[in-house]
C-alpha cells in the first residue's frame, strides 16, 4: 500500500549515458513533482505536473525531460548525464486526493552517482 | 523570488530536552508546513499550518503559524532517539505558484542518548 514509489532507489552510471527515474502515486492526486536534493540537502523544485500538464519548469537543463504518461505517473528522463547531475532525486505528489493541495507526499527518493 | 531562512542549522541535544526551531519568511505565506525527513528516506509531513495564530500538535510536535504569515515555530517536547533527523519547513501560496513549496535550509537534529 506504498502512497508514492520511486525506481530505482540507486542509480549508478558513467558519464554521458541517458537514464531514467520512475515514480508513481496511489493516493489519487492530480499533482506531481520532481525535487532535486543536493549534497547540502537543500531541496529544489524541478519540475511539476497537474492532470498530465507541465505547469512548473524551473531553470534546469534541458537534458531533463520529465513525462506524465497519467496523472498517477511521472517519469524524469535525463540525457548526456553530467557529474554535477549526482543527487537525490524526489518525486512527490498533492491535490485533489489524500490532504490538501500543499500537503505534498513524498517518494523515498532516488540517489543518482555520475562517475 | 521567495526565501525562507531556518534555523538554528543543527542541533545537538540531550535525551529528555525539548527543542525549538523557526523559520522566518520575506513575504508572507498561506500554509506552513513542517516536514521530517531521516536518513535514505524521503520527507514526512509532521504537522500542516493553515490559519495565522494557528497552534496545531502532533504527539510531542507542536507548530505554529505565526501572526505575521511570515513565520513558523516547530517545537518538540521530551526529545527521545528517534527524533533524529532533518527537519524542514515549508511555505505555500500568496504570491507565488499555488502549487510551490518553499523549503527551509533544514535543522539537522541529533540527541544523545
Amino acid at each position: 500500500d506504498t502512497a508514492v514509489s520511486q525506481t530505482p532507489k540507486y542509480l549508478v552510471t558513467q558519464m554521458g549515458n541517458d537514464k531514467s527515474i520512475k515514480c508513481e502515486q496511489n493516493l489519487g492526486h492530480d499533482t506531481m513533482y520532481w525535487y532535486k536534493q543536493d549534497s547540502k540537502k537543500f531541496l529544489k523544485i524541478m519540475f511539476s505536473y497537474n492532470n498530465k500538464e507541465l505547469i512548473i519548469n524551473e531553470t534546469v537543463p534541458n537534458r531533463f525531460s520529465p513525462k506524465s504518461p497519467d496523472k498517477a505517473h511521472l517519469n524524469l528522463h535525463i540525457n548526456s548525464l553530467e557529474l554535477g547531475d549526482s543527487a537525490v532525486y524526489f518525486c512527490a505528489s498533492s491535490g485533489g486526493g489524500r490532504g490538501r493541495r500543499s500537503e505534498q507526499f513524498f517518494g523515498p527518493g532516488t540517489r543518482l552517482t555520475v562517475l | 523570488g521567495q526565501q525562507l531562512n531556518q534555523s538554528p542549522q543543527s542541533m545537538f541535544i540531550q535525551e529528555g530536552e525539548d527543542v525549538s526551531m523557526n523559520c522566518t519568511s520575506s513575504s508572507i505565506f498561506n500554509t506552513w508546513l513542517w516536514y521530517k525527513q531521516e536518513p535514505g528516506e524521503g520527507p514526512v509531513l509532521l504537522i500542516a499550518l493553515y490559519k495565522a495564530g494557528e497552534l496545531t500538535s502532533n504527539g510531542r510536535l507542536t507548530a505554529q503559524f505565526g501572526i505575521t504569515r511570515k513565520d513558523s515555530f516547530l517545537n518538540i517536547s521530551a526529545s527521545i532517539p528517534s527524533d533524529v533527523g532533518i527537519y524542514f519547513c515549508a511555505g505555500h501560496g500568496s504570491g507565488g505558484s499555488n502549487y510551490k513549496l518553499t523549503f527551509g535550509k533544514g535543522t539537522l537534529l541529533t540527541v544523545n542518548p
